[in-house]
């Protein structure tokens, strides 16, 4: 079964500064992967996604993530945050298990930007 | 764009109420889910449909039922509320792609408060 690890549950960033938010995942076969963002109060939005090919992926709101097989890691990353990114993000690994499509979400990771 | 609509963004009820959650999708997707947010937690699957009137068991299906009798709807049902399902609970669609590859749709969320 595939599982999602988030360590970081809380970070705080300054406007304008570069931002990386770290995502390990284990699953044993080739991993669909995913970036979602959660405003406050609000339902899970697409960032980006990871199917194959080149592994530094473009979403929006500039964002980006690198897959590293290597090192089981997806992380995310924007060279300069805006106050409007506050917000929690979600990693997520998609596969399918029993002839069923399953998506296995981590615990996420709380954006917290400061003047 | 993916409409997903939840029927209701904030709901009270009192323990041992039969709770019925609505979500309806515009855009002809196979598959439809439902989600529990709860701090900490991350998103925790409680059932999913791949098809109109088949559900599946996800991670946490104890004190819930689902009903798929049309395509576009999926409904979540609380058949005995107790105070630990208060929670965010977070309704997704997506289409049925090769290796789960295809993002999940988001609603806007109903949090629910049981009394």
């Amino acid at each position: 079964a595939q599982s999602v690890t988030q360590p970081d549950i809380h970070i705080t960033v300054s406007e304008g500064a570069s931002l990386e938010l770290r995502c390990n995942y284990s699953y044993g076969a080739t991993p669909y992967l995913f970036w979602y963002v959660q405003s406050p109060g609000q339902g899970l939005q697409l960032l980006l996604k990871y199917f194959s090919g080149d592994t530094l992926v473009q979403g929006i709101k500039g964002f980006e993530a690198e897959f590293k097989r290597s090192q089981s890691s997806f992380n995310l990353r924007k060279p300069s945050v805006h106050w409007s990114d506050a917000a929690e993000y979600f990693c997520a690994v998609g596969a399918f298990s029993g002839g069923y499509q399953k998506v296995t979400f981590g615990t996420g990771t709380k954006l917290q930007v400061i003047p | 764009d993916v409409k997903v609509t939840q029927s209701s963004r904030y709901l009270v009820k009192r323990t041992g109420e039969k709770v019925f959650l609505e979500c309806v999708q515009d855009m002809d997707h196979e598959n439809m889910f439902w989600y529990r947010q709860d701090p900490g937690l991350g998103l925790r699957l409680i059932y999913f449909s791949y098809d109109v009137k088949m559900k599946e068991k996800g991670d946490i299906p104890e004190g819930y039922s689902v009903s798929r009798e049309k395509k576009e709807r999926f409904s979540l049902i609380l058949e005995s509320a107790s105070t630990n399902q208060t929670s965010m609970y977070l309704c997704a669609s997506s289409r049925t792609g090769t290796q789960g590859n295809q993002p999940q749709h988001f609603g806007d969320g109903t949090r629910l408060s049981i009394l």
